[in-house]
């Protein structure tokens, strides 16, 4: 059973370009949550994405933008990078009505 | 808006010693979720406990108890004869029991080492 993975591990780009990173989540799971780890912080919630929605948002710009797909898959794309975008990014899988996320291992993506 | 502390950045300890790690938060909800997440340094978070805000019975599991106060807001969590292994970066998370999403507050962290 495997569980949640994220593509790619890490990824460099440059100031003012575009990203997508993607997420599997854990088989039979249809929730979806994105979080942000800057070095040395916690985690901090992007959004969720449940039915293919946005269901619940943190406190990022819209540069900051998500996309469920029918096999509960989900992507996380970032446009205009600044330096500041520099993190782990975190993907997250629950069942709906269950709170327990499972977490992936991360995208690790530095702007340069 | 809701808010989780943890004032240890960094704890040092010789393996088989105790590790405590402190954690306080703020919320204005009534009924919450409060967890404890290890990071090892693959980068994932490995679920490790999750306790109700309205059960404040404190619990031991193997190596790992937790120490839930409602009336103080904390939630300390205690690794008892430490080991190498356990070396990571430990995070309190907290979520509303009513909210429709399973949206976490982080902790910024406290990294533990265990020195052999």
């Amino acid at each position: 059973d495997a569980g949640v993975t994220q593509s790619p591990t890490h990824l460099i780009k440059t100031r003012g370009q575009q990203v997508t990173l993607r997420c599997s989540p854990k088989s039979g799971h249809d929730t979806v949550s994105w979080y942000q780890q800057a070095l040395g912080q916690g985690p901090q919630f992007i959004f969720q994405y449940y039915e293919e929605e946005e269901r619940q948002r943190g406190n990022f710009p819209d540069r900051f933008s998500g996309h469920q797909f029918p096999n509960y898959s989900s992507e996380l794309n970032v446009n205009a990078l600044l330096l500041g975008d520099s993190a782990l990014y975190l993907c997250a899988s629950s069942l709906a009505a269950i709170f327990k996320q499972f977490f992936g291992p991360g995208t690790r993506l530095t702007v340069l | 808006a809701q808010k989780v502390t943890q004032a240890q950045t960094e704890i040092s300890v010789v393996e088989k010693e105790d590790v405590t790690l402190d954690c306080v938060y703020e919320t204005r909800d009534t009924t919450y979720y409060l967890f404890w997440y290890k990071q090892p340094p693959s980068g994932e978070l490995v679920f490790l406990i999750r306790r109700n805000s309205f059960d404040e019975q404190n619990e031991i599991s193997g190596r790992y108890s937790w120490n839930f106060q409602k009336s103080t807001s904390s939630f300390n969590f205690t690794i008892t004869a430490s080991q190498v292994v356990d070396s990571a970066v430990y995070f309190c998370a907290l979520r509303p029991s009513k909210a429709a999403g399973n949206k976490l507050t982080f902790g910024g962290g406290t990294r533990v080492l265990v020195k052999p």
